[in-house]
């Protein structure tokens, strides 16, 4: 089955810094990859994500990068702020029928003011 | 528009025990997944289900079930509670109508809390 390996664990930056979380999945079949944030005693809510037909995406700050040959894909913060500090996610999804999405472990950035 | 909804928020059950949680999705939203997440072992994927048929299944012990009704809704079941099953376990729905359409935004519920003692 699916394993989505994801790093750095942890992750620490100056305010103002740029963040980069990488995630490597092993089943090339997989099409979707989403990326979730989760704030302390909060639920996790997509940030962003792409589809295996781009090969890159951007949402003002925030912007995703795969590789598909290389099977992995990339979260990148730019300007980061206080407010960026949680647990990110990355996951990989067939997406061909129903929704078996796996996860990877998660990083938890911490945006240093 | 009402988020996925999860009740309850939290509980404490002993070991033996066998608890049920409920999911109401946002409307509209016919897919309703299930994850437990824990500090150890993060977010893992325990089924899904689409009108009222599971779908997926991750990979966990009989223990766990589920099941959705006609409205959508669904409810998770968890039999002879084990230490381990302390979790918090999300609720997930997204608008997936299922085929070859590809995966869709899942949007997470606030999790029930269970803790086992």
């Amino acid at each position: 089955g699916e394993n989505v390996e994801q790093h750095p664990s942890t992750l620490s930056v100056q305010e103002g810094d740029s963040a980069v979380i990488k995630c490597t999945y092993s089943d090339s079949a997989s099409n979707y990859f989403p990326w979730y944030k989760q704030e302390l005693g909060k639920r996790p809510q997509l940030i962003i994500d792409i589809r295996s037909n781009v090969g890159e995406k951007k949402d003002q700050r925030i912007a995703v990068t795969l590789n598909k040959t290389a099977k992995h894909f990339s979260l990148h913060i730019t300007e980061t702020q206080p407010e960026d500090s949680a647990v990110y996610f990355c996951a990989a999804s067939k997406g061909n029928y129903g929704q078996n999405f796996v996860f990877g472990p998660g990083t938890r950035l911490s945006v240093l003011p | 528009k009402a988020g996925v909804t999860q009740t309850p928020r939290y509980l404490i059950k002993t070991r033996g025990q066998q608890v049920t949680l409920s999911c109401s999705p946002i409307s509209g939203h016919r897919s309703v997944s299930w994850y437990q997440q824990t500090p150890g072992q993060g977010l893992q994927f325990l089924f899904e289900y689409f009108s009222e048929t599971q779908r997926n299944k991750g990979n966990f012990p009989g223990r766990f079930s589920g099941r959705q009704f006609s409205n959508s809704r669904s409810e998770m079941n968890v039999s002879t509670l084990e230490l381990g099953d302390s979790a918090l376990y999300l609720c997930a729905s997204s608008f997936h109508s299922g085929g070859l359409t590809g995966a869709n935004v899942l949007t997470f519920g606030a999790g029930s809390r269970l803790t086992v003692l």
